[in-house]
């Protein structure tokens, strides 16, 4: 138990749906971010969020719309996607930017 | 985008072997030096955090060396075990505190 949970762990979309990822985390951490990992590809940092305020968006595509309501919880809005945003996505937590990142398991996105 | 360099991508060990594999990192900027372990349809699990040249840090059978100016971190598993079949993956921090992934090492244990 990593104490970052993510829901759900598989999502199957059309192009046009709107949906949403859910990550939590339980460790009291005040540092999340948003990770992609496509097919064979290494894992890419999407957006950082550090004490609910949003600190890094690694040039992605407005159809990914991040929210930090508060330190526990982190969302990714997905909105029109396309075929190719078809990937893994993962949450993490730190304490603290420069420390330890603690990972969830994952949720596997697929867009039709 | 930094260069984080894994290799080999994969590679198969008998049970009971040692076995060590390389990540390659930029020697500029850098902060520390992650190694993540990450079984399929689980979370990546931290192993080491590395941030001084030289420091060599161990988990059980599984150690790591780092050297920063060289750009390059060996992971060691000594002794494999069938439990230690997953993904290996080492992430570059900067100075802006932001990790570069590598592709990863996918170590096979054969009983």
């Amino acid at each position: 138990e990593t104490g970052v949970t993510q829901t759900p762990r598989h999502l199957v979309m059309g192009m046009t749906n709107k949906k949403s990822l859910k990550c939590e985390q339980h460790l009291g951490h005040n540092a999340m971010y948003w990770y992609k990992q496509s097919a064979k590809k290494p894992l890419e940092l999407m957006f950082v969020y550090n004490f609910k305020e949003q600190t890094e968006n690694n040039s992605v595509p407005s159809r990914f719309s991040p929210e930090c309501p508060n330190s526990s919880h982190l969302f990714l809005h997905l909105h029109t996607l396309q075929p190719e945003d078809s990937a893994l996505y993962l949450c993490a937590s730190s304490q603290e930017r420069r420390e330890t990142q603690y990972f969830g398991p994952g949720t596997r996105l697929l867009v039709l | 985008i930094l260069n984080v360099e894994q290799s080999p991508q994969s590679l198969h060990v008998q049970e009971g072997d040692s076995t060590n594999f390389t990540c390659s990192f930029p020697s500029s900027n850098f902060y520390a030096l992650h190694w993540y372990r990450w079984e399929t349809a689980k979370s990546p699990e931290a192993l080491f955090v590395m941030t001084l040249n030289g420091d060599e840090k161990k988990k059980g059978r599984i150690s790591a060396t780092l050297n920063t100016k060289e750009g390059y971190s060996y992971l060691y598993i000594k002794g494999s075990q069938p439990e230690d079949s997953a993904t290996y993956l080492c992430a570059f921090m900067g100075n802006d505190y932001k990790l570069s992934f590598g592709a990863g090492t996918t170590v096979t244990v054969r009983a």
